[in-house]
This record gives C-alpha cells, structure tokens and sequence, in this order.
C-alpha cells in the first residue's frame, strides 16, 4: 500500500479481554516497529522486527505483551488480559531498513482504551 | 544505554521568528542516527530531519536545520521563520543500526506559534 496501514483505528475493550493489533507496512520495508503513546506523551518503544525476526523486544512492558511478524509484512501486537493502564495510542512504523538515514514511516495508530 | 533528553516541555514563538528546539543525547556508541519528527495534534508522526553521526555538516531541509554539536552530544532542531502551521509536538530521537537498537523518542517539547 502507499503507506503504514494499521487496524483497528479505534478499539474499547473491557478489562481482562484479549486484543490483538494489526499493522500492514509499506511494501518492501524490512524493517517494522511497534511504540506505544499515551496522551500527550513521548513514544515509548515496544518492539521491532527485522524481517520477521525480533532483534529487539526489550521495550515490551510485560509478558502480557506480544507480537509477531508473518512473511516478512504483516505483524501483530497481542495484549493479553487487557488492563486500565495500556489505554494509549499503539503506532506502528517501518522503514526500508536500518540505518544511513532510513527514514521511518507511521501508520495512524491504533488507539486502545480499556474501560 | 542509550537515552534521548528534551529539557523544554513547552515553546512559544511568534510567527517569523526563529526558534530552537533543544536536544541532548546519551549513547557511548560512535555510529548512530539522529532525526527529528514532527506530531501535529491529528497524530501523524511526520519525519522532518536526519542527521549521522559521522556528517560533518549540519542537516537542512528547507526551513528546518539541526545543529550538531558532537562533542557537546547535542542536536537542536533549529526553525526558521516560524509559520503557524508549525504548532505541534516535536520529538528528538536517536538509532544505531549498527548496533541493532531501534529509534528511540524524547518526551518531546511542545511548539505553538502566536499571529
């Protein structure tokens, strides 16, 4: 697609239940992130993918967290037994690669609220 | 560890003017990526500029430059003549692809430019 493409926009959810977060990056990238916001926060990093390997998920904030990266495109950030406190705004982002510049790309977020 | 500090939680300029947008970073690495992006209050996450830590000049792009200061370990985004659409949060962020680490995020300081 042209650009980051992320599904839901928009998600409520009680606490306790399941959700599970979907990003399509730009066709190409190798490269895919996962940040998590909160209102009028900085962007706090979750995870990224490299392929469909995960170099580095040391932003994940607890085991309820977790993500994965099918044929080197699609991934999908899973929240289990959802609490108040992951209410925010989960971006996604990708780029053709690391480094010397490459610019990354955001998708429009998926914003989760847990009442 | 890497970390990424923006000390302003808030700016105010009048439109025009020329502001700068402070950054300081963190990093014992000698290879690493420095960008600003820019969040208007839609939420988008747009990507204004790169600079690398060995590029001996300062990054420009149109009216926004970054000023280098390796030693000091500083990489202020200046902008020139302020333009109201300017208003939005501003992120300093960092990266070492060299070292596997993803981009990481300031808190990000806060712009609004006055008529």
């Amino acid at each position: 697609g042209a650009g980051v493409s992320q599904s839901p926009s928009n998600k409520v959810t009680e606490k306790g239940k399941d959700v599970e977060l979907r990003c399509d990056p730009i066709s190409g990238h190798t490269a895919l992130y996962w940040y998590r916001q909160s209102l009028g926060q900085g962007l706090e990093f979750l995870i990224y993918f490299q392929g469909n390997s995960a170099p580095d998920k040391s932003g994940l904030p607890s085991d309820r967290f977790s993500a994965e990266r099918t044929g080197g495109s699609v991934s999908t950030l899973t929240i289990q037994r959802t609490q108040q406190e992951d209410s925010a705004v989960y971006l996604c982002a990708s780029s053709w690669g690391q480094g010397a510049g490459n610019t990354i790309y955001f998708g429009e977020g998926s914003w989760l609220t847990v009442v | 560890a890497q970390k990424i500090t923006q000390t302003q939680p808030g700016m105010f300029v009048q439109e025009k003017e020329a502001v700068t947008l402070d950054c300081t970073y963190d990093t014992s690495d000698q290879s690493y990526g420095l960008f600003w992006y820019k969040q208007p209050s839609s939420g988008e996450m747009i990507f204004l500029i790169y600079q690398g830590s060995y590029d001996e000049q300062n990054a420009t792009e149109g009216r926004y430059s970054l000023n280098f200061q390796k030693a000091r370990k500083s990489a202020n985004l200046v902008i020139s003549a302020s333009q109201l659409g300017d208003s939005a949060m501003y992120f300093c962020a960092m990266d070492n692809p060299w070292a596997g680490t993803a981009l990481i995020f300031g808190k990000g300081t806060t712009l609004s430019v006055s008529s």
